[in-house]
């Protein structure tokens, strides 16, 4: 069975500080994809990252990274040095190769960066 | 450009109502989904089509009725609408097999009164 979990609701830090959104993942499949989402105030959903099951290198984008670690399935993302616009909703998806694929999301992390 | 469009943003309609939902992509994408985003946030798949085959039909009321014209329109028609089904609709589309990206629409925030 599919599942992806973020465990961490709701959090909230103070502007500047590093914090790491949480997720981990269960799937049958040797071949998967991994995707993080970003859901603002505004409600669209922004694609930020996709990994795929053969590629645990961490990924660094900016203020964003991300750390992919397949003996825990788990591929957790930080922010580091956190800003206001960061605040919104998280998503970690799963994606399994195959025909008629879905995208499993988690439940969401609602991050909160106060000023 | 907008990659994948839907409309209406807002509905507002009343019990009993029949209603739909259009979604548009120019991403040349073979396969779209309708997602459902209740007021937890989660989002949970409704219908998945390829090439306009349903191929992902999920345990939704029969009220509910994608249509696919060509591969690039993915339509949601629900009839007979409930307070229950108020909720916010994403369109979606990615290539074959999961392994890109879905993008995704802005979504139609649905409320039923």
């Amino acid at each position: 069975a599919q599942k992806v979990t973020q465990a961490q609701t709701e959090i909230s830090v103070v502007e500047k500080e590093d914090v790491t959104l949480d997720c981990v993942y269960e799937t049958r499949d040797t071949t998967y994809y991994l995707f993080w989402y970003k859901q603002p105030p505004s409600g669209e959903l922004v694609f930020l990252i996709r990994r795929n099951s053969f590629d645990e290198q961490n990924e660094i984008s900016g203020r964003y990274s991300w750390n992919f670690q397949k003996s825990t399935s788990s591929f957790n993302f930080t922010i580091t040095a956190s800003q206001v616009v960061d605040s919104a909703v998280y998503f970690c998806a799963l994606s399994e190769a195959r025909p008629g694929n879905q995208f499993y999301f988690g439940t969401g992390t609602s991050l909160t960066v106060i000023p | 450009d907008t990659a994948v469009s839907q409309t209406p943003k807002y509905l507002v309609t009343q019990m009993g109502n029949d209603k739909s939902i259009k979604c548009e992509q120019n991403l040349g994408h073979d396969t779209m989904y309708w997602y459902k985003q209740d007021s937890k946030k989660f989002l949970k798949i409704m219908f998945s089509y390829n090439n306009k085959e349903l191929i992902i039909n999920e345990t939704v009321p029969n009220r509910f009725s994608p249509k696919s014209p060509d591969k690039a329109h993915l339509n949601l028609h629900i009839n007979s609408l409930e307070l229950g089904d108020s909720a916010v609709y994403f369109c979606a589309s990615s290539r074959p097999g999961g392994f890109t990206e879905a993008f995704f629409g802005q979504g139609t925030r649905l409320t039923v009164v």
